[in-house]
């Protein structure tokens, strides 16, 4: 079965632009977390969505915003990008928001220049 | 880091040798999880154990858990060079119904065949 599925894998911006996002959960599963990781350092909760609302709200900068559509995928949209916004994207899925186990996509490096 | 600390930071071992890694929380926990992270790449879930839970074995790996100390370890038995890698706990803290992992900040495995 297919894992959960990230895109782009890597993605060079400039400062100031906008970057998007994508993540398609395995299928069946309806609830979506992304995470922030800078070099070096550990995973950071940004946000989660089940069944397509906001379920969990953490570090997200307010330049970020994020969504899940109608088939569960979901994007992260980030504008007015920051060289300190470089770092590897993770989105994860689960069947059912109090679910003990997370899966991981590959994530998506983002390099902003 | 969010929630825990992981000691060591970086560890190098022989291949055949033992690796123990900690890592220790703040918050009351519904359950620990360990995840392995190849450069660069996803978290692959290792292994699962419940507040109520003091010891847990998977082939290898085995976790332990004392909820008094708030403090977890990951005993990877007969290393391999395969084994190289990241490796983090990340807990699921008790108020939360969202079932958002919070990482610890990770110990960097090398083995040397």
């Amino acid at each position: 079965a297919a894992g959960v599925i990230q895109s782009p894998r890597h993605l060079i911006k400039e400062k100031r632009e906008t970057a998007t996002l994508k993540c398609y959960p395995i299928s069946r599963h309806d609830t979506v977390y992304w995470y922030q990781q800078g070099p070096g350092q550990d995973p950071q909760f940004l946000i989660s969505f089940y069944e397509k609302m906001q379920s969990d709200k953490g570090s997200i900068p307010d330049r970020f915003s994020a969504q899940q559509f109608s088939d569960y995928h979901s994007e992260l949209n980030m504008s007015s990008l920051e060289l300190g916004d470089s770092a590897l994207y993770f989105c994860a899925s689960s069947l059912g928001r109090g679910s003990e186990k997370l899966f991981f996509g590959s994530g998506t490096q983002l390099s902003v220049l | 880091s969010q929630q825990g600390e992981e000691d060591p930071q970086a560890l190098s071992i022989q291949e055949g040798e033992n690796a123990t890694m900690n890592c220790s929380y703040k918050t009351s926990i519904n359950n620990l999880q360990w995840y392995r992270q190849n450069s660069g790449r996803g978290l692959v879930h290792l292994i699962l154990i419940r507040s109520n839970e003091r010891e847990k074995h998977s082939g290898r790996l085995r976790v332990t858990l004392d909820t008094s100390k708030k403090s977890s370890s990951l005993l990877i038995t007969a290393s391999r060079a395969a084994d190289t890698a990241s490796y983090f706990c990340a807990t699921v803290p008790i108020y939360n119904q969202g079932g958002k992992l919070i990482f610890g900040q990770g110990t960097e495995l090398s083995v040397k065949p």
